[in-house]
């Protein structure tokens, strides 16, 4: 059974820095693009970056751009997200999940349950 | 950037048919996914490719895309199928990933 389990929320001041971690199970974690999706309580999902299975290729959406980083360790299953420079508008739950096909950006076919970041002074 | 539409709620009686649109431009030309996301849990995929549907989501969810518009359909409503829905693309053109703003079903 695919899981993902999300880790590292905590309550940070703006401008801190923290670091959100996703532990794999259950797959072969190297063979998948893997993701970071947020969600402001009670309002609509959007998504946050992408690493490509071999760590090779990341992306971000332009509202992170420069201030978060995604990064892997295919040894540990782990994913991970530096965000720093963080504003009040990054306060969201942030899930990571799995792209549907191995080696793919493909939709999301596994979410972790969450992980809650409150930014405020 | 590429915009997904969707309207914010929807309501249905039991047992009847909800159908949930998302708009965009040429939308058609796109592959779209659907989510949905009970209160207090994690989004799951019901609805992939247009289509298509994971293993283990009844055939009561279905999709279509033509035109400007993507439908999800859900048949045979029950209470367990409220829940928010959100439509995604893959937008090539920026390489991002867009979702729709959600739709709330609302089983009356």
């Amino acid at each position: 059974e695919v899981q993902l389990v999300e880790s590292g929320g905590v309550v940070v001041q703006p401008g801190g820095s923290l670091r959100l971690s996703c532990a794999a199970s259950g797959f072969t974690f190297d063979d998948y693009t893997m993701y970071w999706v947020r969600q402001v309580p009670g309002k609509g999902l959007e998504w946050v970056s992408l690493i490509s299975y071999d760590g090779g290729t990341t992306l971000y959406a332009d509202s992170v751009k420069g201030r978060f980083t995604v990064s892997r360790d295919n040894s540990r299953d782990s994913l991970s997200l530096q965000m720093t420079s963080v504003r009040p508008d990054d306060t969201a739950f942030y899930f990571c999940a799995r792209s549907r096909l191995p080696a793919a950006v493909a939709c999301f076919d596994s979410w972790g349950q969450g992980t809650l970041v409150t930014v405020s002074s | 950037s590429y915009v997904l539409t969707q309207a914010p709620s929807v309501s249905v009686a039991p047992g009847q048919t909800a159908k949930i649109t998302c708009r965009g431009d040429d939308i058609e030309t796109k592959s779209v996914h659907w989510y949905q996301q009970r209160p207090g849990q994690a989004p799951a995929l019901v609805v992939y490719d247009d289509r298509d549907r994971p293993s283990g989501i009844p055939d009561r969810f279905s999709g279509s895309n033509s035109g400007n518009t993507a439908t999800l359909t859900i048949s045979r409503v029950a209470a367990g199928d409220e829940a928010d829905y959100y439509c995604q693309v893959w937008d090539r053109r920026s390489d991002h990933w867009v979702f729709g703003g959600g739709t709330m079903l609302t089983v009356l």
